[in-house]
């Protein structure tokens, strides 16, 4: 049982450029989340999904979009990268009458 | 409007200090309360949730956090703190909307605990 699992850890991206952080989970979580923290401050979120083919927004989803087509993935894509969206990305997914379970983070830089 | 309020953005401590951070929620409905931690450089782990039941809940670490429900709150206590509790500490609630659960954090406290 991996958990909550996200690719990449580290990445650098020039402004413009597009890249999708992947996120999948074992558990069979039907609830998933993308939340960014930034330094100094809580978690925001991104997006989440209820289960698979349903996706809503969150606090902070200008510049991103995801998809769920399945049960275990949840990947979120940036299409135009700006600086503003340096920080740490974390997925998380949730069971009912669960905690949230996270994923290691990925650490995004826009240069 | 649904939000969860943590009183204090950065707490600092002696060692053997006692330790309580606040949490305020405001959410209609049933709702599940949790708090986690994050140590530097590490990803959120769940420190203790409530349910139901006992309001006084107990989790790992020799934390300890109880719900009041006529004041909203989810304060996190522990008697005694380590140099090892230094991180910071997220309150989340977690309440049934429509199509699904929503989860919602606080801004998170940082805790700095001197050695």
């Amino acid at each position: 049982n991996a958990g909550v699992t996200q690719t990449p850890k580290f990445r650098i991206l020039k402004i413009g450029q597009s890249m999708t952080l992947q996120c999948t989970q074992d558990m069979n979580h039907n609830y998933m989340y993308w939340y960014r923290q930034d330094p100094g401050m809580g978690l925001k979120l991104i997006y989440y999904s209820v289960g698979a083919g349903i996706t809503d927004k969150g606090e902070v989803p200008n510049g991103y979009n995801v998809s769920r087509s399945t049960t275990e993935d949840f990947p979120l894509r940036l299409e135009l990268a700006a600086p503003s969206q340096t920080s740490v990305y974390f997925c998380a997914s949730e069971g009912s009458n669960q905690p949230q379970h996270f994923g290691d983070g990925t650490r995004l830089s826009i240069l | 409007a649904q939000s969860v309020s943590q009183h204090n953005h950065h707490v600092i401590l002696s060692e053997a200090a006692s330790l309580e951070l606040g949490c305020n929620y405001s959410y209609g409905g049933t709702v599940n309360l949790f708090w986690y931690v994050q140590y530097p450089g590490q990803h959120l782990q769940l420190l203790l949730k409530y349910f139901s039941g006992d309001p006084l809940v107990k989790g790992i670490k020799g934390f300890e956090a109880e719900f009041i429900k006529s004041k909203f709150s989810f304060n996190l206590r522990k008697p005694s703190v380590q140099w090892s509790d230094t991180a910071e500490y997220f309150c989340a609630v977690t309440g049934r909307e429509t199509g699904g659960f929503k989860t919602i954090f606080g801004a998170g406290t940082r805790l700095f605990v001197k050695a």
